[in-house]
């Protein structure tokens, strides 16, 4: 079964400096997600993105982070100038059309420990 | 604010039992989605759904839409089925999702 795939696995950063977390979409998906879960807490939506450009994003999902799909094939997340209160696990997402209630299909996660 | 409630946080089951976990809202939603997180963090969909009820296996999922209510069903419980449950909602106004807290199920053999 196709498979979202995230890299790396584990991220050790420190607090100030930039990160990119990566994601390969499952190939005939077309929206993809990033959503964060703190430890101990639940999962909260960063952003969705759709047709190259982002489609929503929330409140977390400030100027210091941004996303592309720079080649077609990878989708990434980049946090400028972590702090620690962005340590927390990644997940990446992809899906089919929302309208057709598609499932998402989520990757491994990225753990981000920002020292 | 918090769109999305499940219940109970925690559960534990003698391995067979039947286990319901809850999941209620607040808003109008497109859908629901039923998710399994494995103690190593990843995340898989059971089930996504805008009404009735479904059926994978030994899950079984509902929702009333009219109620803002979903029930997840687990028959003959096993320990592999040992997880947390996360309930998440679609709203009818955009296409995100937002995740309630989990259901963290523990079944003993």
């Amino acid at each position: 079964e196709p498979e979202v795939t995230q890299t790396p696995s584990h991220q050790v950063t420190q607090m100030g400096q930039e990160v990119i977390l990566r994601c390969v979409p499952i190939s005939n998906h077309l929206y993809f997600y990033w959503y964060r879960q703190i430890l101990g807490q639940k999962v909260e939506f960063l952003v969705s993105f759709y047709n190259n450009e982002i489609s929503e994003k929330s409140e977390i999902f400030d100027d210091q982070f941004s996303v592309e799909r720079p080649d077609g094939s990878n989708f990434t997340l980049k946090i400028r100038s972590t702090k620690l209160e962005d340590s927390a696990m990644y997940f990446c997402a992809t899906g089919g059309s929302p309208r057709r209630n598609s499932p998402l299909h989520f990757g491994n996660g990225t753990r981000l420990t920002v020292t | 604010k918090n769109e999305v409630e499940q219940s109970p946080q925690n559960l534990t089951a003698q391995e067979g039992e039947f286990i319901t976990i809850n999941c209620s809202y607040s808003v109008g939603i497109s859908a629901l989605h039923w998710l399994q997180q494995h103690p190593g963090g990843g995340i898989v969909s059971l089930f996504m759904l805008s009404s009735g009820k479904k059926k994978h296996g030994r899950l079984i999922a509902t929702i009333n839409i009219q109620e803002k209510h979903s029930s997840l069903h687990i028959t003959a419980s096993h320990p592999r089925d040992s997880a947390v449950y996360i309930c998440a909602v679609r709203l009818n106004t955009g296409n995100q999702f937002y995740f309630g807290t989990g259901t963290s199920l523990t079944v003993i053999p």
